[in-house]
């Protein structure tokens, strides 16, 4: 069974850089692509970027400026570093495997972790 | 705004049939996936493709696509249908992918 879970600060500083980590178990991210997604309190779901299991990396274009992925293969986990951050950051992030097939299809989300960026 | 359009808020009597619509011109190209999401939890994929259910979403949820719209119908929409539910492509580009701006579903 396939299971991802978010990890990282749950309070961030205004101008700071936010780090989260994805630990996935029960599929390998050598294999599929993997994404990460945000969710404002009670807002929608905004498509933040993904790392493919070659370790290409594409990125909204809203966010392409301060957004990095990156991979741990030996540790099975990606990484999403998102800097400058201000309030307009808080949100729900959710890391996701993907899966292709000319579209993006989410097969598998983990729980969400809540950043808030406050000072 | 999202390249992504959808209806903000849909409604159902029990029972009945209710169609939710997602909008773009990616859609003429690229299919569309959507998503179920409940109060305080994470989404779930209910349709992906053409019309294809994951394992364990009921036969009561089903996809189609026309022109520049995907759709997704609930055939006798139950009480527990009751969610926001997103589309997902790619976007106008072909490069990057989106989300629309979510339907909230109101069951009657």
């Amino acid at each position: 069974q396939v299971q991802l879970q978010e990890s990282g600060p749950g309070l961030v500083k205004p101008s700071e850089t936010v780090s989260l980590t994805c630990t996935v178990s029960g599929a390998s991210i050598s294999s599929y692509y993997w994404s990460w997604i945000r969710q404002p309190p009670g807002k929608g779901l905004e498509w933040i970027g993904y790392i493919d299991y070659s370790g290409r990396t594409n990125y909204n274009p809203s966010l392409r400026s301060r957004v990095t992925i990156s991979d741990d293969k030996s540790k099975n986990q990606f990484s999403l570093k998102l800097n400058s951050v201000t309030a307009a950051d808080t949100a729900v992030y959710y890391c996701a495997r993907v899966l292709w097939s000319g579209h993006p299809i989410f097969d598998y989300w983990g729980q969400g972790t809540l950043v808030t960026v406050s000072s | 705004s999202s390249e992504l359009t959808q209806d903000p808020a849909v409604s159902v009597a029990l029972g009945q049939t209710v169609n939710i619509t997602c909008q773009g011109d990616s859609l003429r190209t690229y299919f569309a996936s959507w998503y179920q999401q409940k109060p305080g939890q994470a989404p779930i994929l209910v349709i992906f493709g053409k019309n294809s259910r994951p394992s364990g979403i009921p036969h009561r949820f089903s996809g189609s696509n026309s022109g520049n719209t995907a759709s997704l119908t609930i055939t006798g929409a139950q009480a527990e249908d009751e969610a926001d539910y997103y589309c997902n492509s790619r976007d106008s580009s072909g490069d990057h992918w989106v989300f629309g701006g979510g339907a909230k579903l109101t069951v009657l």
